[in-house]
């Protein structure tokens, strides 16, 4: 297996611009993870899916941020509008019983606003 | 909010086992401690996990206190390539939440 991959994995844009950061999980997994990754806040759980509905997203910061995960194999996080505060390094992680129910992480989407 | 407490950063030589501990005090009778590592640049990575008993796996071993509040990751053999920032979580078993902490700066020197 790949394990889990994000798309694109950088992204410049400017303020205001619509941003759409993309992952796959592993094939089998039944739970997709979002987390973004700042100096000063770490890691941050944004949201997570369950058999592809959302099940938690109170990690999510403002309506600005959308996550969809139409089916099992594909998952988006979008941002719009884009703002400098939100450059971070976003990462996407699945889990499921065929790894041994422990997260396997992306290599994530590092994004810069301008 | 991270129930856990790690020192900031730990210097460890090559070949030399390096020991990290963890404070997790409050942690209650369902929560696990697992281990994740970030190597600069990559998305985290599982170690290990366990609840009282010491675990050990092809990575590290875990060493548990009996009160449960604390414990202690060993990498046996470090390399370079385990310089790290090692993070320390407590988790129920079946809770999908993992709530990082600022974790361990490992840095094994040569």
């Amino acid at each position: 297996d790949a394990g889990v991959i994000q798309s694109p994995r950088h992204e410049v844009t400017e303020m205001g611009q619509e941003v759409t950061l993309r992952c796959k999980p592993i094939s089998g997994h039944d739970y997709l993870f979002w987390y973004r990754q700042t100096m000063m806040r770490g890691l941050e759980l944004l949201i997570y899916f369950n058999n592809n509905v959302p099940i938690d997203d109170s990690g999510m910061p403002e309506d600005r941020f959308s996550a969809k995960m139409p089916n099992a194999s594909f998952s988006t996080l979008k941002i719009q509008p884009s703002e400098p505060r939100d450059s971070a390094v976003y990462f996407c992680a699945s889990r499921g019983l065929a790894g041994g129910n422990e997260q396997f992480f992306g290599p994530g989407t590092r994004l810069t606003v301008l | 909010d991270a129930k856990t407490t790690q020192p900031p950063s730990m210097d460890c030589a090559e070949g030399r086992a390096a020991n990290l501990p963890c404070n997790h005090s409050t942690i209650s009778g369902n929560e696990y401690v697992y281990w994740y590592r970030q190597i600069h640049s990559q998305g985290p990575q599982y170690i290990i996990h366990g609840l009282k008993n010491n675990e050990t796996n092809e990575m590290a071993s875990l060493i548990i206190t009996e009160d449960r509040k604390s414990s202690t990751l060993i990498l046996p053999h470090a390399t370079l390539r385990d310089t790290a920032v090692y993070y320390c979580i407590v988790r129920p078993r079946d809770g999908q939440k993992l709530v990082f902490g600022q974790g361990t700066r490992l840095t094994i020197n040569p």
